[in-house]
C-alpha cells in the first residue's frame, strides 16, 4: 500500500547509457517532483509537475527528460548519462501547501 | 535565488535533553514551513509544518516560526536515540520547495 514508489531502487550502468527511473503515486496528489541529493546529502529540486504541466525546471542538463503521462505518474529519463549523475534520485508528490511525500529513492551509480 | 541556511552541524545533545534545530530563510514571500527527518540511507520523511507565526506543538515537537525575522526552529524534547538522524528545514512557494542542507542531530544515550 506505498504512497510514492519509484523503480528500480538501485541503478548501475555505464557512462553515456540512457536509463528510465518511474515514479507512481497513489495519494490522489496533484503536483509531483524529482530531487537529486548528492554525496553530501544536499536536496536539490529538478522538476515540477503539476497535474501533468511543467512548472518548475531547474537548471539541470537538457539530458535529463521528465515525462508525466497524468498526474500519478512522473518519470526521468537520463540521456548520456556522465559520472557527475551519481546521486539518489527522489521522487515526491503534495497537494496543495501540505508537505511533501517521498518515494524511497533510487540509487544511481554510474561507473 | 531563494536559500535556505541551516547549521550542518553534527549537534549532539544527551538522552532527555531537548535539542534546537535553527533554520533562516531568505525569500520573505515564503507562505509554508516543514521539517523532515532522514535517517541514513533512507527518503525524508515531514514530521512538522508551520504557517502561522508563532508556536505549534506535536508530542515531543515544537516548531517555531518568527516571519519578521525569517527564521524557522525546530525543538525536541526528551530526546531519545531514536531521533538521531538529519533535520531538513524546507521552505515552500509556488509549487517550489526549497531544502536546506540539512543538520545531522546525534543523541547520545
Amino acid at each position: 500500500d506505498t504512497a510514492v514508489s519509484q523503480t528500480p531502487k538501485y541503478l548501475v550502468t555505464q557512462m553515456g547509457n540512457d536509463k528510465s527511473i518511474k515514479c507512481e503515486q497513489n495519494l490522489g496528489h496533484d503536483t509531483m517532483y524529482w530531487y537529486k541529493q548528492d554525496s553530501k546529502k544536499f536536496l536539490k529540486i529538478m522538476f515540477s509537475y503539476n497535474n501533468k504541466e511543467l512548472i518548475i525546471n531547474e537548471t539541470v542538463p537538457n539530458r535529463f527528460s521528465p515525462k508525466s503521462p497524468d498526474k500519478a505518474h512522473l518519470n526521468l529519463h537520463i540521456n548520456s548519462l556522465e559520472l557527475g549523475d551519481s546521486a539518489v534520485y527522489f521522487c515526491a508528490s503534495s497537494q496543495g501547501q501540505s508537505g511533501q511525500y517521498f518515494g524511497p529513492g533510487t540509487r544511481l551509480t554510474v561507473l | 535565488q531563494k536559500e535556505v541556511e541551516q547549521n550542518s552541524g553534527p549537534l549532539s545533545v544527551p538522552e532527555g535533553a531537548i535539542a534546537s534545530l535553527n533554520c533562516t530563510y531568505s525569500d520573505r514571500g515564503s507562505q509554508s514551513f516543514f521539517w523532515y527527518r532522514q535517517y541514513s540511507g533512507k527518503s525524508p520523511e515531514l514530521i512538522m509544518f508551520i504557517y502561522s507565526n508563532g508556536d505549534k506543538e506535536d508530542g515531543r515537537f515544537t516548531a517555531q516560526l518568527n516571519k519578521a525575522s525569517q527564521y524557522v526552529s525546530l525543538l525536541i524534547r526528551d530526546s531519545q536515540p531514536s531521533d538521531s538522524a538529519t533535520y531538513l528545514c524546507a521552505v515552500f512557494d509556488n509549487n517550489d520547495m526549497r531544502f536546506g542542507a540539512g543538520t545531522r542531530l546525534t543523541v547520545k544515550p
